[in-house]
């Protein structure tokens, strides 16, 4: 049951280029889209988010993408840096009032830049 | 800035043991998670946890599975009989609630895992 898909399970990309890690998922009841980064030995770190109600949502160097009709969202890094490689881990959930909300993971999508 | 802290960071145990993973969740959050990664695997998602009850669980979270919070700081995850298919990283994690401010949810803040390995 795999609700959150990321189907690269690598991306190689220049310093100084854009890297775009892609993410699609099959619940339309998704309202909260997550971008996490995980280094080796450590534990995913947030790094952006987006509401189903916004489309684009930026911080930095980092660029959310939502298209909820495609059920497709991106992630933009703009320049990307070395010590941006690690794994990207696409995640979603949705709303179930005050109770803990289960985050859907996809399998992620192994980063390098090439300085 | 607050952080969520896992012991052990390496756990080797025999096949048919129980094991008990610790976390310390950030403080000020009220919902808190257990996740596994197999070696290889997606993140997959065992239980959430808020007002000292279990909220949602999944498949994989079954009778040799439970949570407990024994105090206002602790959060753990127990495996009663290890089974060789439990070895994986398990990830606490904690989050301000279902709902912040403004009705988007707060995301995940993770530990950085124990890794479990059954033998």
């Amino acid at each position: 049951d795999q609700q959150v898909k990321q189907n690269s399970p690598s991306l190689s990309v220049q310093e100084g280029r854009i890297s775009i890690l892609n993410c699609d998922y099959t619940n339309s009841m998704f309202d909260y889209f997550l971008w996490y980064k995980k280094y080796p030995a450590e534990g995913p770190t947030f790094l952006i988010s987006i509401s189903s109600i916004k489309d684009k949502n930026e911080d930095g160097r980092f660029t959310v993408f939502l298209n909820k009709s495609a059920k497709h969202l991106s992630l933009h890094i703009v320049p990307s840096q070395p010590g941006d490689s690690a794994v990207y881990f696409c995640a979603a959930t949705f709303g179930s009032g005050d109770a803990g909300n289960q985050f859907y993971f996809g399998t992620g999508t192994s980063l390098t830049v090439i300085p | 800035e607050p952080e969520v802290t896992q012991t052990p960071s390496h756990q080797v145990t025999q096949m048919g043991q129980e094991v008990i993973l610790r976390c310390v969740p950030i403080s000020n959050h009220l919902y808190f998670y257990w996740y596994r990664q197999i070696l290889g695997q997606k993140v997959e998602f065992l239980v959430s946890f808020y007002n000292n009850e279990i909220s949602e669980k999944s498949e994989i979270f079954d009778d040799q599975f439970s949570v407990e919070r024994p105090d206002g700081s602790n959060f753990t995850l127990k495996i009663r009989s290890t089974k060789l298919e439990d070895s994986a990283m398990y990830f606490c994690a904690s989050s301000r609630g279902g709902r912040a401010i403004g009705g988007y949810n707060s995301p995940l803040h993770f530990g950085n895992g124990t890794r479990l390995t059954v033998t």
